[in-house]
């Protein structure tokens, strides 16, 4: 059992260039989300997905696209990467039972530098 | 809107001794609250949760956290602090609807020294 997988784990780009990050899941989770992390701010959310098929804007989605086009797969899209992009992205999925809403599990991370 | 405050970027402790990291939250609904710790180079893993059951939370690795409601607070706690703790800790806060979504504090990054 993977859990939560996310590739590449590093990749340097330079401005203006356009790249995707893959997040998969194992878990048949329902909830799926895309965070970036930077230092002395935690993490924020870029966008989110309750379902197949769906996404929602987050904190911080300018910049960024995402699709669901599978449960189990959640891309992260930048179109024309810039400098303030450059970060460690995290995934993130999560489901809910009839005790509630379940913590999310968390993938290993995404080294993005943006020259 | 929800918001998390984690008072000390950085805090040091030695071996054996006390851990306290200190997390204050602001929510419009009664929060779930969680505690995730990161060690270098990894997500984060959950440590423990609050989802208005009992107001003192037991969590993995001998942490520990109280909700107090009139404090706005979830401050985590392990009596004795041992080296392999060392690393980053995030408190953030999530309220019951649609999507799940976390709010995270800053971090905190505890340092134990011999």
């Amino acid at each position: 059992n993977a859990g939560v997988t996310q590739t590449p784990k590093f990749r340097v780009l330079k401005t203006g260039q356009s790249m995707t990050l893959l997040c998969a899941q194992d878990m048949n989770h329902e909830y799926m989300y895309w965070y970036r992390q930077d230092p002395g701010m935690g993490l924020r959310l870029i966008h989110y997905s309750v379902g197949e098929g769906t996404t929602a804007k987050g904190e911080v989605p300018d910049g960024y696209n995402v699709s669901r086009l599978k449960k189990q797969n959640f891309l992260l899209g930048l179109e024309s990467a810039a400098p303030s992009q450059t970060s460690v992205y995290f995934c993130a999925s999560s489901y809910s039972t009839a005790q509630g809403l379940q913590p999310q599990h968390f993938g290993d991370g995404t080294r993005l530098s943006i020259l | 809107a929800q918001s998390v405050t984690q008072l000390g970027s950085h805090v040091s402790v030695s071996e054996g001794a006390l851990v306290l990291l200190r997390c204050n939250y602001s929510s419009s609904v009664p929060p779930y609250l969680f505690w995730y710790v990161q060690y270098p180079n990894q997500g984060l893993q959950l440590l423990l949760k609050y989802t208005s059951a009992a107001t003192l939370v037991k969590g993995i690795n001998g942490f520990e956290a109280e909700f107090k409601k009139s404090e706005t607070s979830f401050h985590l706690t392990k009596p004795s602090a041992h080296m392999s703790d060392a690393a980053e800790y995030f408190c953030a806060v999530s309220a019951p609807r649609a999507g799940n979504m976390l709010t995270f504090g800053g971090g905190t990054r505890l340092m134990v020294k011999p």
